[in-house]
């Protein structure tokens, strides 16, 4: 069975600080991970990941994939309170069974002012 | 405003009942998702839809069903309602092609009493 753990659980910062988010995965035939960000709504999507090692970076945020070791990060430097959410980490499998994802249960992140 | 309509945002029903639950995709997106988010279990993927057929099946219980009408919106049917059903109910639609990103609506909540 397909599986994605995150790692932390909760994270408090201050804003200004920079944090690092991780996601390690099992799947069976990886297509691609993909990374959201839930605040009191529905996830919305920030990065998809297929290639090892390229990173991809919109703002400050980044994030960058190791199919080797099996895990991704996502980075966010200088942290406002507008970061404050949940970030949830998801795998997809190849195309016959693409739809499938799997999430992992997230990391609540905390930006105090 | 992620162009996912779901209807209707909140509902309160009795066990043994049945409910429907509705999701219009985006312009242009041919798959529909469905995701069932409750506190102790995460985002879990319950079924895909792609252009009217089932395409991905994931833990979906026998008393849920669901389909995708040829203008592509798309009905989760929730029957024989047991308390533990009462969870947040995401729909998400993604672009046709190999782009695995999902845009999601912004859920109805069930609550069963």
């Amino acid at each position: 069975e397909d599986k994605v753990v995150q790692s932390p659980l909760s994270l408090v910062v201050h804003e200004g600080d920079t944090v690092t988010l991780n996601c390690s995965y099992e799947v069976t035939n990886f297509r691609s991970l993909l990374w959201y960000k839930q605040e009191k709504k529905a996830p919305t999507f920030l990065f998809m990941l297929t290639s090892s090692g390229i990173e991809k970076k919109s703002g400050r945020l980044s994030s960058i994939l190791d199919k080797k070791e099996l895990f991704s990060i996502l980075n966010i430097t200088a942290t406002q309170t507008g970061d404050s959410a949940v970030y949830l980490c998801a795998v997809s499998p190849l195309w016959a069974n693409a739809g499938k994802s799997t999430f992992g249960d997230g990391t609540t992140l905390t930006v105090k002012p | 405003d992620s162009g996912v309509t779901q209807t209707p945002k909140h509902l309160i029903t009795a066990t043994g009942q049945r409910v429907t639950l509705r999701c219009s995709p985006r312009s242009g997106d041919l798959s529909v998702y469905w995701y069932q988010q409750s506190l102790d279990q995460g985002l879990q993927f319950l079924i895909q839809y792609y252009n009217g057929e089932e395409r991905a099946k994931g833990n979906i219980l026998e008393r849920f069903s669901a389909q995708q009408f040829p203008d592509l919106h798309s009905e989760l049917n929730l029957s024989s309602l047991e308390l533990g059903d009462s969870a947040l109910y995401f729909c998400a639609s993604s672009a046709p092609g190999e782009s695995y990103e999902q845009y999601f609506g912004p859920g109805t909540r069930l609550t069963v009493t």
